[in-house]
């Protein structure tokens, strides 16, 4: 069965402060890892998409890197607008997607 | 303006009243997708469809229907609703089914009483 699971629940930064998400996870067959970000009351808007070990992707203040067993968001001097939950899924080999529960991540001035 | 759609925005029903959430896209996609997100538990996936009149069922499918007549829309039946039902739902689609640039729907707040 796939499993992801994501670290910290929770974490509050300091504006500028750099920090890592990660999630870890198994699955059988990896097709993708997606990262997303959710804001209060609205849908999970995507990020990124890795597909194999060692890829990297960045995006503003954001970078995603994969490894066989898990993905790190590395997120560079934050602002308080990067305040969100951010969310970790995988798609297995038969198309189907699983989320972790995500990090809610609180960004301070 | 590229966007999923999903109505009702909000909706209070009874136990045993059957509904149906509709949601639309407008961009084409492949890939459609539903979800349900509670407290604690994160965002599961209840069912998705590959393709017109191709749909599986993802990890939490009881209880719920769903159909893929039209490319652009992907209905979730709930025959007989039930309280355990109560949730968020988020309706997703993606151009193909790997790309997996999903774009989501704003969310319909489900109660059943």
């Amino acid at each position: 069965e796939d499993q992801v699971t994501q670290s910290p629940e929770a974490l509050r930064l300091q504006e500028g402060e750099s920090s890592s998400l990660n999630c870890s996870y198994t699955v059988s067959g990896l097709r993708g890892l997606f990262w997303y970000r959710q804001d209060p009351g609205k849908g999970p808007e995507f990020l990124f998409t890795l597909y194999s070990a060692g890829e990297e992707k960045e995006k503003e203040r954001l970078k995603a890197t994969l490894t066989k067993k898990e993905s790190f968001l590395h997120i560079t001097a934050p602002k308080p607008e990067d305040s969100a939950t951010y969310l970790c899924a995988v798609q297995n080999s038969g198309y189907a997607l699983n989320f972790g529960k995500g990090t809610s991540l609180l960004v301070t001035p | 303006e590229a966007q999923v759609t999903q109505n009702p925005r909000y909706l209070i029903t009874v136990t045993g009243k059957k509904l149906t959430v509709t949601c639309s896209q407008n961009m084409n996609h492949e890939y459609m997708s539903w979800y349900r997100q509670d407290p604690g538990l994160g965002l599961r996936q209840i069912y998705y469809s590959m393709n017109v009149e191709v749909t599986d069922k993802g990890d939490v499918p009881e209880g719920y229907k769903v159909s893929r007549k039209e490319k652009r829309n992907f209905p979730l039946i709930l025959e007989s609703p039930s309280p355990n039902q109560t949730s968020l739902y988020f309706c997703a689609s993606s151009l193909g089914t790997t790309d997996n640039e999903q774009f989501f729907g704003p969310g319909t707040r489900l109660t059943v009483l």
